[in-house]
């Protein structure tokens, strides 16, 4: 079965630019998507396709993807950007797959 | 504005069954291709199964975990989505959300509902 993996944890200072990465075997040829979801509430689509945003997300979301990694990119941190982030991609063997997600911290 | 509210969620048994419903409203659901996804407690997000519009078939797909046990269903003159869960077991406790997509393996999940918890408890 196909496996995305996050790091568990993110830190970052208050306006500065975190990023959190999403691996996975061949995920250069697949599109990724990117939730962020804040305590006690329903996941959030941020980034679709790699790097496009929907409306009403902030510009200071975007996503990029380089060999077996993609990243999704925080600028100018908010204590509001605080939440767990998952990517999500889908492969021929699993359908639909989730990242185990990433915990931001803004300090 | 696209709304998904979930109901029906609760306590039952294992070996028990339990619909929940979810009502959408400010998009055409007809046309939409709409899924379940559940999240364990602390746990992340796991797909659970994907309908598609009847003008494009109407069919449907599982994740390996629950196929054989869950049913989704729609009627589409009440704008309303149904997982039909049989044979509960402890592992299937979750928050169920509804979702609209994918449209195809390039698409996200685009809206979510606010969820309904599902607790499979003797």
């Amino acid at each position: 079965s196909y496996e995305l993996t996050h790091p568990l944890s993110v830190s970052v200072a208050l306006g500065q630019t975190a990023k959190i990465t999403c691996g996975g075997n061949n995920i250069g040829s697949k599109n990724v998507h990117w939730y962020q979801q804040k305590p006690g509430q329903a996941p959030v689509l941020v980034i679709f396709r790699d790097t496009h945003r929907p409306s009403g997300i902030p510009e200071r979301f975007s996503g990029s993807k380089s060999g077996n990694t993609a990243t999704l990119t925080i600028s100018r941190a908010q204590a509001g950007d605080e939440a767990d982030y998952y990517c999500q991609v889908w492969d021929s063997s699993t359908a639909w797959v989730f990242g185990g997600g990433t915990k931001l911290t803004v300090l | 504005e696209v709304q998904l509210v979930e109901s029906g969620g609760g306590l039952v048994k294992p070996g028990g069954s339990l619909r929940l419903s979810c009502a959408a409203s400010g998009f055409t659901f007809s046309n939409a291709w709409m899924s379940w996804v559940r999240q364990a407690p602390g746990k992340g997000l796991e797909w659970v199964g994907r309908i598609k519009s009847k003008t494009d078939d109407g069919t449907t797909e599982y994740a390996a975990p629950v196929k054989g046990r869950f049913t989704i269903s729609r009627d589409d003159s009440k704008n309303t989505l149904y997982l039909q869960m049989n044979s509960l077991k402890t592992e299937d406790t979750a928050v169920y959300y509804c979702t609209t997509g994918p449209y195809s393996e390039n698409y996200p999940f685009d809206y979510w509902g606010q969820g309904t918890l599902v607790t499979v408890s003797s």
